[in-house]
């Protein structure tokens, strides 16, 4: 069965340094999300992607965010100087179409020290 | 954000007998229902969905109801086997921001033989 990728699996980071996150959604799909959940709390939608261009983003995803899709395959999560409280898992999802059922990945555990 | 409840955190079944796991929602602009499954150190997998235009949805062992008047969904697993020990997420999304899922903060499932 397709699934949606992301690498890596655990990246640890300074604090104030860039990270990138990687994801492959699932070939066929045209929606792209980013969600992340910090420890003990509920998964929190980030941002949704398609046709090249930012659909939506939450009031979390701000400056320091940003996303991309620089091929066919892959998505990517920017984060710029990251902070303490970027401390989080996030996951990738893809959907077929916008109002399908979105398929996540088995996310990046953040660690900023 | 509490526009997706559930109250329950944790619940106890013994195998062969039937989870019902509770989900309470705020917003009246929600017209999509989803539940997910998430194994520890793994992604919340997709499980099933239903529309606002319906009221039930089946798929295998597992059923949603909704009650849009209550604004109230369940997901009924029937019967419980060991293997559907995880925590269960309830998520929903609106005609408004249709990629947007809001979920609830999960409800453990401990299935017992």
């Amino acid at each position: 069965e397709p699934e949606v990728t992301q690498t890596p699996s655990h990246q640890v980071t300074q604090m104030g340094q860039e990270v990138i996150l990687r994801c492959v959604p699932i070939s066929n799909h045209l929606y792209f999300y980013w969600y992340r959940q910090i420890l003990g709390q509920k998964v929190e939608f980030l941002v949704s992607f398609y046709n090249n261009e930012i659909s939506e983003k939450s009031e979390i995803f701000d400056d320091q965010f940003s996303v991309e899709r620089p091929d066919g395959s892959n998505f990517t999560l920017k984060i710029r100087s990251t902070k303490l409280e970027d401390s989080a898992m996030y996951f990738c999802a893809s959907s077929g179409r916008g109002n399908q059922p979105q398929h996540f990945g088995d996310g990046t555990r953040l660690s900023i020290l | 954000d509490q526009q997706v409840k559930q109250n329950s955190p944790s619940l106890s079944v013994q195998e062969g007998r039937i989870s019902i796991l509770n989900c309470d929602y705020t917003n009246s602009m929600f017209d999509y229902f989803l539940w997910y499954k998430k194994y520890p150190a793994e992604g919340p997998t997709f499980l099933i969905s239903i529309s606002s235009i319906k009221d039930k949805n089946e798929d295998g062992r597992f059923t949603v109801f909704l009650n849009k008047s209550a604004k109230h969904l369940s997901l009924h697993i029937v019967p419980s086997q060991p293997g559907d020990s995880a925590v269960y997420f309830c998520a929903a999304s609106g005609t408004d921001s249709w990629g947007k899922l809001q979920f609830g903060a999960g409800t453990q499932v401990v299935v017992t033989p």
